[in-house]
């Protein structure tokens, strides 16, 4: 069976750091390109960011690009998101979504399976 | 960046009716594009991908079609299962950029 477990969100108060894990099994992790997408309350997906299957293209949204790093450890079967210098804006509902395919030659694929979400909340 | 814009944002139909979504890219993005349905308090689900490739495992109710600037995503007979809201994507490059969804909500 197929699992992408998120985990590590929680309260952060702007400005300071967190690292949010997705703990991947029931595929070969490093055949595919992992990403991931955030919701906030209420409101639509938006993409944060996307690695290739062996961590040779990365990417990320303008609107944290400088702030946040996607990593992998495909040794481990783990994705990561550390997120620095956090807003209000970046509270979210964070999910950790696997790719069709293995993000080469910088093209993505649609987002086949996905986990249920951890909850980041930037707040004073 | 590319842009993303779906309509209508809500619709309003019945069981049985058949449903049309539409998509429209702000550039070309060839097929590079993916229709999710996602539910309340649900991860979304992938229903077809590179604009007309049904998913493994997804009715056969569900199409899509379109290519360039304009695509769409076609329910041909509405069940009670399928009221959700539905976001289509573009994979064509990064950023990464979804619609801003469609409600489908129960006439």
């Amino acid at each position: 069976e197929v699992q992408l477990v998120e985990s590590g969100g929680g309260l952060v108060q702007p400005g300071k750091s967190l690292r949010v894990s997705c703990a991947v099994s029931g595929f070969i992790f490093d055949d595919y390109a992992m990403h991931w997408v955030r919701q906030a309350p209420g409101k639509g997906l938006e993409w944060v960011s996307g690695i290739s299957w062996n961590s040779g293209y990365t990417a990320y949204a303008d609107s944290v690009k400088g702030r946040f790093t996607i990593s992998r450890d495909n040794a481990k079967n783990s994705l990561f998101l550390q997120m620095n210098g956090v807003r209000p804006e970046d509270t979210a509902l964070y999910y950790c979504a696997k790719d069709q395919g293995p993000g080469d030659h910088t093209v993505f694929s649609g987002f086949d399976m996905w986990g249920r979400g951890t909850t980041v909340t930037v707040s004073s | 960046d590319i842009q993303m814009t779906q309509s209508p944002s809500s619709l309003s139909a019945s069981v049985g009716d058949r449903v049309t979504i539409t998509c429209r890219a702000s550039q070309s993005i060839a097929t590079y594009l993916n229709w999710y349905q996602q539910k309340p308090g649900k991860a979304p689900k992938l229903l077809i991908h590179t604009a007309s490739s049904l998913q493994g495992g997804v009715s056969s109710r569900f199409s899509g079609s379109g290519s360039g600037t304009q695509f769409t995503l076609t329910i041909s007979s509405l069940q009670s299962e399928d009221f959700a809201t539905y976001f289509c994507q573009q994979s064509y490059n990064s950023p990464i950029t979804f619609g801003q969804g469609t409600r489908l909500e129960i006439k």
